[in-house]
């Protein structure tokens, strides 16, 4: 079946970077675009950007440009969201998802990987 | 970024009950919305996608209407496992933007 793991939770002092993985498997991993997400209290969901896996093509959120950058493994169909200069409010639970195409090539996330906490504190 | 408008932000409703929910996009988004519900400590489940198409495995008394830039999803007959937080995401261009959600008690 679809699953997609991602790294435990990660503890990192303002202006640090941080590094999650999101390790996909039971389907190509080339052949499904990966979105990442994170979710705080004050923000709520907010999208941060997709890769393609195929690829490595990525189109990021305005929010996070010059900060964010998402890069793929295919050999161990794995996708990584790095995020630089972090900030208080970069504390979340951040969350990568499978984008699918549906009825009439509507897309939809159908697999989400189980989160990962990132608390960023001095 | 086109914005999504969620409402209520929460609700209380007996079981049995129908629950509707909205979600306004601040331009028109044709039919590319998704709803999507959230159980505490998990990630979301997508229930309908393309503004009304029901996901595979997804209860039929959840539906989703609407198009442009008014939508709604319902809940025709509220369960005690309904009990969550419920979020549209628009999928019309990027960056791709959620409502802020509506926690839904059972009371």
């Amino acid at each position: 079946q679809v699953q997609l793991v991602q790294s435990g939770a990660e503890v990192k002092k303002p202006g640090a970077s941080v590094t999650v993985s999101c390790r996909t498997s039971g389907y190509t991993f080339t052949s499904y675009w990966i979105h990442w997400m994170r979710q705080t209290p004050g923000e709520g969901l907010e999208w941060m950007g997709i890769i393609n896996p195929s690829g490595g093509s990525t189109d990021y959120a305005q929010k996070f440009q010059g900060r964010v950058t998402m890069t793929r493994d295919t050999s161990t169909s794995t996708v990584y969201m790095e995020l630089r200069s972090l900030r208080s409010e970069d504390t979340a639970v951040y969350y990568c998802a499978r984008r699918v195409v549906g009825f009439s090539t509507s897309v939809y996330f159908d697999s989400w990987g189980q989160g990962t906490l990132v608390t960023v504190s001095s | 970024a086109i914005q999504m408008t969620q409402s209520p932000s929460s609700l209380s409703a007996s079981v049995g009950d129908r629950v509707t929910i909205t979600c306004r996009a601040s331009q028109g988004i044709g039919n590319d919305l998704g709803w999507y519900q959230q159980k505490p400590g998990k990630a979301p489940k997508v229930l309908i996608y393309a503004a009304s198409r029901l996901q595979s495995g997804v209860p039929s008394r959840f539906s989703g209407s609407g198009s442009g830039s008014d939508f709604t999803l319902t809940i025709s007959s509220l369960q005690p496992e309904d009990s969550a937080t419920y979020f549209c995401l628009h999928d019309y261009t990027y960056p791709w933007t959620f409502g802020q959600g509506t926690r839904v008690e059972i009371k």
